[in-house]
């Protein structure tokens, strides 16, 4: 099976623009999370989809915001961008939400924001 | 609220010895563990993970990790690293008491280096 893919793998943007982040899980997944990694604050849970519904949802402001669509695959938008948001985003898929799935993940999109 | 710890940012071994990287977790109820590994410009890699059952649990690349309740740790070993080891590693819980939810809890990560 082809596993999680992230388009685009690189990203450089200027501040107050906005960006669509996407992402395709595993054939058959139908959980989709995301996170945010930077070096001063690691990895941080952005949010988790199913069944095209936000399940969970970390501690980011409003800018922040995803979707999935029926054939489970994600996106992300950030709106507003600020020098912060630049981080490497990283997408996981799971067969579900339940406790205790392992979830796979994608490579990445490194975002640059000017 | 969940918490781990992974003590020791950075971690240097010799090609073919002993890899210990530390973990403890902070939680009420014992939740699901795991470690990933992250090599430089790549997403996370599962190296295993702990759910319920055996406490010593055997994952890819030769390392094990073994669950003691008793010192909420978590600990991961290699009997003899090897030079392809070197990368940064991530212990993770995921709450085992909370319905559906799977959000993972990283801890700050563990760069490991093997120098000949």
């Amino acid at each position: 099976k082809a596993g999680v893919t992230q388009t685009p793998r690189y990203l450089i943007k200027t501040r107050g623009q906005q960006v669509t982040l996407s992402c395709s899980p595993i054939s058959g997944h139908r959980s989709v999370s995301w996170y945010q990694q930077t070096p001063g604050q690691g990895l941080q849970f952005l949010f988790e989809y199913f069944s095209e519904t936000q399940r969970n949802k970390g501690n980011f402001p409003g800018r922040f915001s995803g979707r999935q669509f029926s054939n489970s695959r994600s996106e992300m938008n950030v709106s507003t961008l600020e020098l912060g948001d630049s981080a490497l985003y990283l997408c996981a898929s799971s067969d579900g939400p339940g406790q205790g799935q392992t979830q796979y993940f994608g490579p990445g999109t490194r975002l640059l924001v000017l | 609220a969940q918490s781990v710890t992974q003590l020791g940012s950075h971690v240097s071994v010799s090609e073919g010895a002993l890899v210990l990287l530390r973990c403890n977790y902070s939680s009420s109820v014992p939740p699901y563990l795991f470690w990933y590994v992250q090599y430089p410009n790549q997403g996370l890699q599962l190296l295993l993970k702990y759910t319920t059952g055996a406490t010593l649990v055997k994952g890819i690349n030769g390392f094990e990790a073994e669950f003691k309740k008793s010192e909420t740790s978590f600990h991961l070993t290699k009997p003899s690293a090897h030079m392809s080891d070197a990368a940064e590693y991530f212990c993770a819980v995921s709450p085992a008491n909370t319905g559906t939810a799977s959000k993972l809890t990283f801890g700050t990560g563990t760069r490991l280096q093997v120098t000949l």
